[in-house]
């Protein structure tokens, strides 16, 4: 499965909106009914870290700011107010088709 | 505090092996899955590999299949990497990381750099 996403750097003021978008070459909707979409940020000289799960779910601690959606095929993740902590690179992930993939990442920077 | 360790990164020639290995700490290590996913230099994340909580089911991405081997020790709380037939493609830095998919704990990384 390939997963691609847009844009692939994205500049944002502090306090507006931010959106990235996946989309993966097949449906995501795994025969047990879940669509294994994953949502993970790599900050500036830090591991990966999770921050949402079939495709919609917050993991915890993660701020409410950030939200996913879609389904079948096209995902998003929004974050309604870009702070500065939120820079680094964002991936998704797909885990409904072995093996697991990544999208290239979305590099998000402050303006 | 939860956390992973990775260790046994360095340079090897193409053609060599390395072994690495992952150390959990302060969580039932044996009632996760564990997976290994690396970041090439200038590329994105890559899956590369994981396995049940007893071993019994082990999955890798097709490049590196007949080459690389998850193992663990639950005994130890320990996850391994066994490399072999390195190549160029293969540098990078591997994190081992709790759960099959949803991976909620990484570890802080272990450079692999394979160069003659």
């Amino acid at each position: 499965i390939v997963m691609t996403q847009t844009p692939l750097s994205l500049s944002v003021t502090p306090g507006q909106p931010a959106s990235i978008s996946c989309k993966s070459s097949q449906s995501l909707l795994h025969s047990v009914g879940k669509t294994y979409l994953y949502w993970y940020l790599q900050k500036p000289g830090q591991s990966p870290q999770l921050l949402m799960y079939e495709v919609s779910s917050r993991f915890s601690g993660v701020s409410d700011r950030f939200s996913g959606s879609g389904s079948g095929t096209d995902f998003t993740l929004k974050i309604s107010r870009v702070e500065a902590e939120d820079v680094g690179i964002y991936y998704c992930m797909q885990a409904s088709h072995i093996p697991w993939t990544f999208g290239q990442g979305t590099k998000v920077e402050i303006k | 505090e939860e956390q992973l360790v990775e260790s046994g990164g360095g340079l090897v020639q193409p053609g060599g092996s390395l072994r690495l290995s992952c150390a959990a700490s302060e969580f039932t290590f044996s009632s996760f899955w564990m997976s290994w996913v690396r970041l090439a230099p200038g590329k994105g994340l890559e899956w590369v590999a994981n396995i049940k909580q007893d071993g019994s089911e082990k999955y890798y991405v097709d490049s590196v299949k007949g080459r690389f081997t998850i193992s663990r020790d639950n005994a130890k709380n320990s996850l391994y990497l066994e490399m072999n037939s390195l190549r160029a493609e293969d540098s990078a830095v591997y994190y081992c990381a709790r759960g099959q998919s949803m991976f909620g704990l990484w570890g802080q990384g272990t450079l692999v750099t394979v160069s003659s």
